[in-house]
């Protein structure tokens, strides 16, 4: 059984442009959420999706957008980037949205904006 | 809005203590509570889920309690090492996947 799985683990970027981090869920895990962690704080809830359908989002604007595939792997698409974007990305995955079996993490991808 | 705080955010302590991280959330209303641990630059690894309906789940050397009413949860460590060394966070589920607290920086020195 593979755990969740994300690309690429760091990435340096440049002020206004876009960015696409991936991630591939748990064997089994229908359920991916994105997290957003800054240095020395918890991570924060920005996305959920259920069958490539997005079915909670937190408070991030619109420029936050992502994707679910049809194998349940996952998207997060960031566009015009902010120095403040610059944050260690998490992806989590469960099967059943985390009820009785909790979340999946993957390692993240550190995400450096200059 | 559900909001979770720990204390201490952070301990220190020598190899072979007994120790106790503390979690509190606002809103009782949750499916599930979760203790994660994480290194210096890493993911989440997942250590302890307690339901919603349940007091207590036990891993090895960790035990995490759950007392929902009063919005409360504990992460026990027993005879703690070097290699517990990490940073420790809870997170609740409810309407929102989870909601984390900014965990508690542990350093067990040797």
């Amino acid at each position: 059984e593979t755990g969740v799985t994300q690309s690429p683990t760091h990435l340096i970027k440049t002020r206004g442009q876009q960015v696409t981090l991936r991630c591939s869920s748990q064997s089994g895990h229908n359920t991916v959420s994105w997290y957003q962690q800054a240095l020395g704080q918890g991570p924060q809830f920005i996305f959920q999706y259920y069958r490539e359908e997005e079915n909670g989002r937190g408070n991030f604007p619109p420029r936050f957008s992502g994707l679910q595939f049809p194998n349940y792997s996952s998207e997060l698409n960031v566009n015009a980037l902010e120095l403040d974007d610059s944050a260690l990305y998490l992806c989590a995955s469960s099967s059943d949205h985390g009820f009785n079996y909790g979340y999946t993490f993957g390692s993240g991808t550190r995400l450096t904006v200059v | 809005k559900q909001e979770v705080t720990q204390i201490p955010a952070a301990l220190s302590v020598p190899e072979g203590e007994n120790l106790v991280l503390n979690c509190s959330f606002t809103d009782s209303a949750i499916y599930n509570l979760q203790w994660f641990r994480q290194d210096p630059g890493k993911g989440l690894t997942s250590l302890l889920l307690i339901q919603s309906s349940q007091r207590e789940q036990t891993s090895g050397r960790l035990n995490a309690s759950l007392d929902k009413s009063s919005g409360r949860s504990t992460l026990y460590i027993a005879a703690s090492q070097p290699g517990d060394s990490a940073t420790y966070l809870c997170a609740v589920s409810g309407n929102t996947p989870l909601v984390f607290g900014k965990g508690t920086r542990l350093s067990v020195i040797a």
